[in-house]
């Protein structure tokens, strides 16, 4: 398997612009979760599904935040409009679910906005 | 709520030499799972190690062990035999084991370094 698959890998953007991230998660599994990685704040979930309808997006830091996951193999995180402070690594990880079951993480998108 | 608190901001280890990276945890779940992943310089998240919190050994994979004392809420990644590769980020994990919930909460990381 190709493993978590995200693009762009690298974003940069002035203030303002919309950006938007997507992920194809690995097959089969059935949870897709949005992270975001900063020096600051570390690795904060965002959101995470489960067979394409959000669970939990109590991460979300804003309304200026969404995600979709309009079917099993795509899922996409939109920033709208972006701020500076918005800069970071966003991780797209995917897993079955429960148990010993890990997080396979793809190779993350780094945001810059100007 | 879940809680993960590693206190070595970073560390120095000579190659060859086995190196404890500290985890300490706190929850309500009274069941759940650990993890512990690696973020080498290139930034990719690479799992390395999972335990069961009614897992009754303690979990090994390879160079990787977990000393998972649960009286302690405590769950050390013990490295044996560093070598270079070794050198990165790791961020120790937890998950409640509770139905339909996969939030994992990460700690802040400790840097490692390992030295020739």
């Amino acid at each position: 398997d190709a493993g978590v698959i995200q693009s762009p890998r690298h974003e940069v953007t002035e203030m303002g612009q919309e950006v938007t991230l997507r992920c194809k998660p690995i097959s089969g599994h059935d949870y897709l979760f949005w992270y975001r990685q900063t020096m600051m704040r570390g690795l904060e979930l965002l959101i995470y599904f489960n067979n394409n309808v959000p669970i939990d997006d109590s991460g979300m830091p804003e309304d200026r935040f969404s995600a979709k996951m309009p079917n099993a193999s795509f899922s996409t995180l939109k920033i709208q409009p972006s701020e500076p402070r918005d800069s970071a690594v966003y991780f797209c990880a995917s897993s079955l679910s429960g148990g010993s079951n890990e997080q396979y993480f793809g190779p993350g998108t780094r945001l810059t906005v100007t | 709520a879940q809680k993960i608190t590693q206190t070595q901001p970073g560390m120095f280890v000579q190659e060859k030499e086995a190196v404890t990276l500290d985890c300490t945890y706190d929850t309500s779940d009274p069941s759940y799972g650990l993890f512990w992943y690696k973020q080498p310089s290139s930034g990719e998240m690479i799992f390395l190690i999972y335990q069961g919190s009614y897992d009754q050994q303690n979990a090994t994979e390879g160079r990787y062990s977990l000393n998972f004392q649960k009286a302690r809420k405590s769950a050390n990644l013990v490295i044996s035999a560093s070598q270079l590769g070794d050198s990165a980020m790791y961020f120790c994990a937890m998950r409640g084991d509770i139905f339909g919930n996969e939030k994992l909460t990460f700690g802040t990381g400790t840097r490692l370094t390992i030295i020739p």
